[in-house]
């Protein structure tokens, strides 16, 4: 059974909209979490990270909300941009670090 | 250029056959890691390593066997292979536990 969920396969996003790609997670001890992007045929590349004492984490175009009583982060992306196209995967951890849970991956599309 | 080095990139395996992933990474980062990607299912953790000469079991360690005898390696073998051992595996390492990780470009590999 996943504890980390992303019910979303892919999402369709014109450049300079807003992207938003959601994660559920079902162990409340969960207390980091982090979102990654991926190539095809590339790993997956860090994008930013979130701790459960943050409600809000921003890096430039990317922002991180974190939503403990719901069990739900999201990634925004404003504005998107065609390179931004790419599948995206959170990850959560409870606190040993070892074990990150990721989810099964949302494919983002920009379109010109 | 620093990072991390998977070999082979692709292989088709016979069922039944012995075969070892190759991981080496050149930024003397404690922690190593190997996951499998496996469509509808994200990345799931193998094995882990703390630090050369630890290691320790992941999500789906069936099957699966490491050793870490020093810093730069972290070889994946698959004693027996078998078909549902068809999948992208990944190649994974991070400074310290905690830390975000930074993966390699991935080994494909086929079992028939």
């Amino acid at each position: 059974d996943q504890q980390v969920k992303q019910n979303s396969p892919s999402l369709s996003v014109q450049e300079g909209r807003i992207s938003i790609l959601n994660c559920d997670y079902t162990n409340s001890m969960f207390d980091y979490f982090l979102w990654y992007k991926k190539y095809p045929a590339e790993g997956p590349t860090f994008l930013i990270s979130i701790s459960s004492i943050k409600d809000k984490n921003e890096d430039g175009r990317f922002t991180v909300f974190l939503n403990k009583s719901a069990k739900h982060l999201s990634l925004h992306i404003v504005p998107s941009q065609p390179g931004d196209s790419a599948v995206y995967f959170c990850a959560a951890s409870a606190g040993n670090f070892n074990k990150f849970y990721f989810g099964s991956g949302t494919k983002l599309n920009v379109k010109p | 250029i620093a990072g991390i080095t998977q070999a082979p990139t692709s292989q088709i395996l016979a069922a039944g056959r012995r075969m070892t992933l190759r991981c080496t990474q050149d930024m003397r980062h404690n922690a190593m890691y190997w996951y499998r990607q496996d469509l509808g299912l994200g990345l799931r953790l193998i094995h882990y390593s703390n630090t050369a000469g630890t290691t320790g079991k992941g999500e789906v360690p069936d099957g699966y066997s490491v050793s870490r005898a020093n810093t730069d390696d972290f070889p994946l073998t698959l004693a027996s292979a078998v078909p549902s051992q068809t999948s992208v595996y990944f190649c994974a390492s991070s400074a310290s536990t905690g830390m975000s990780y930074t993966f390699g470009s991935g080994t494909r590999l086929t079992v028939v």
